[in-house]
């Protein structure tokens, strides 16, 4: 069936360094890739996604990489501040019709001061 | 512009009773998917309903079942409640139009079941 491994589950950094999350899908379908954070006791939030026809994006510190073949993608977050020590979940879905996302089990960042 | 709201936000229940949970989307959102939170499972999709019909369902027994009105807000349902269905149950609901595929979450309802 669908599946989304996720992994590391946990992941301690110093703060400046940059922490890598590495995702992999099952369904070749998918082609709607978004990564969401959730901090503690809240909702999670969408921080960046990718669709299957780029091989990476970066927003300001984040970026995500995509590898089809290998059916990969990674979220990369540089100069690590306190404030992004979350959970972060990566998806996977289709760009069309219905919003049915397989996420994966979770990172848990900790950025340590 | 109101978020997305999801009541109670905390209820304790026995095994063998029966739950409902609702979900107010974003204003103008006809997408509302639920999914199931548990440690170390992450987010497991349960169902997503647009304009009043289920779009597709997860891998959950018949005991999870939900629906949506007309004007969008969303219940879902959990009967003979067993311990193993603790967790926190979260809603979330997108455009569903062109690009609008951000999907926004509730706070989630926090269900334990003794």
């Amino acid at each position: 069936g669908e599946n989304v491994e996720q992994h590391p589950s946990t992941l301690s950094v110093q703060e400046g360094d940059s922490a890598v999350i590495k995702c992999t899908y099952s369904d070749s379908a998918s082609n709607y890739f978004p990564w969401y954070k959730q901090e503690l006791g809240k909702r999670p939030q969408l921080i960046i996604d990718i669709r299957s026809n780029v091989g990476e994006k970066k927003d300001q510190r984040i970026a995500v990489t995509l590898n089809k073949t290998a059916k990969h993608f990674s979220l990369h977050i540089t100069e690590t501040q306190p404030e992004d020590s979350a959970v972060y979940f990566c998806a996977a879905s289709q760009d069309s019709g219905t919003y049915k996302y397989i996420f994966g089990t979770g990172t848990r960042l900790k950025v340590l001061a | 512009k109101a978020g997305v709201t999801q009541t109670p936000r905390y209820l304790i229940k026995t095994r063998g009773q029966q739950v409902t949970l609702s979900c107010s989307p974003i204003s103008g959102h006809r997408s509302v998917s639920w999914y199931q939170q548990t440690p170390g499972q992450g987010l497991q999709f349960l169902f997503e309903y647009f304009s009043e019909t289920q779009r597709n369902k997860g891998n959950f027994p018949g005991r999870f079942s939900g629906r949506q009105f007309s004007n969008s807000r969303s219940e879902m349902n959990v009967s003979t409640l067993e311990l193993g269905d603790s967790a926190l149950y979260l809603c979330a609901s997108s455009l569903d139009a062109g690009s609008g595929r951000e999907l926004f979450f509730g706070e989630g309802s926090r269900l334990t079941v003794l």
